[in-house]
């Protein structure tokens, strides 16, 4: 079974660009989550989906970053306009239930540079 | 709030030995799951072992075991026979609930290096 895949692995844009990062999810799994490590510092939590519904998003930065899940499978977070602050690793993960014993599962993340 | 804490930076073990990973967690709710997350060069976050809040024994996996001290609210991870493949960064992570849902909360992470 393939584990949670992200895309593309690093992305390097310019201050004031877009950029678009991908997260497929295990195949089944409801809940998918994003993360972020800023150089530094903890790994934090972003946002959380469950299928198609944003069932928590109060660790999204601010309005520059928004998240779909179209269908309730893979899900794209986007960064319009990018800032330098926004450089780190952008991790997504999913589980299958919701539980606080449901194990999150993380894709490799993106690595996202800002310049 | 929920907090996490890994006040191990960095450390190194000789190949072969037990290693032990802190890990404190602060919180007010009853309900929780503490785990670890190991992070090899590849940037990959492999999960290694659960302890729920619960749970009276501690859980192993292997050669992973978390010594889990609720009164002290400690979750240490310790790894047995350390491998040269060990060498990676390692997260403690803490499950709650929100009101809108559940998220993990990580310590800063402690980065091992196993010696030959």
């Amino acid at each position: 079974e393939a584990g949670v895949t992200q895309f593309p692995s690093h992305s390097v844009i310019e201050k004031g660009q877009t950029v678009t990062l991908r997260c497929d999810p295990i195949s089944g799994h409801d809940n998918l989550y994003w993360y972020r490590r800023v150089m530094g510092k903890e790994i934090k939590f972003l946002l959380h989906f469950v299928k198609e519904s944003k069932q928590d998003e109060s660790g999204m930065p601010n309005n520059r970053f928004l998240a779909e899940r179209t269908g309730g499978t893979y899900s794209t977070l986007k960064v319009q306009p990018a800032e330098l602050e926004d450089s780190g690793v952008y991790f997504c993960a999913s589980s299958q239930e919701a539980l606080l014993t449901d194990t999150q599962y993380f894709g490799p993340g993106t690595r996202l540079t800002v310049l | 709030a929920q907090k996490i804490t890994q006040t191990q930076p960095g450390m190194f073990v000789q190949e072969k030995e037990a290693v032990t990973l802190d890990c404190t967690y602060d919180t007010s709710d009853q309900s929780y799951g503490l785990f670890w997350y190991k992070q090899p060069s590849s940037g990959e976050m492999i999960f290694l072992i659960y302890q729920g809040s619960y749970d009276e024994q501690n859980a192993t996996e292997g050669r992973y075991s978390l010594n889990f001290q609720k009164a002290r609210k400690s979750a240490n991870l310790v790894i047995s026979a350390s491998q040269l493949g060990d060498s990676a960064m390692y997260f403690c992570a803490m499950s709650f609930y929100t009101n809108a849902g559940n998220m993990l909360t990580f310590g800063g992470g402690t980065r091992l290096m196993v010696k030959p």
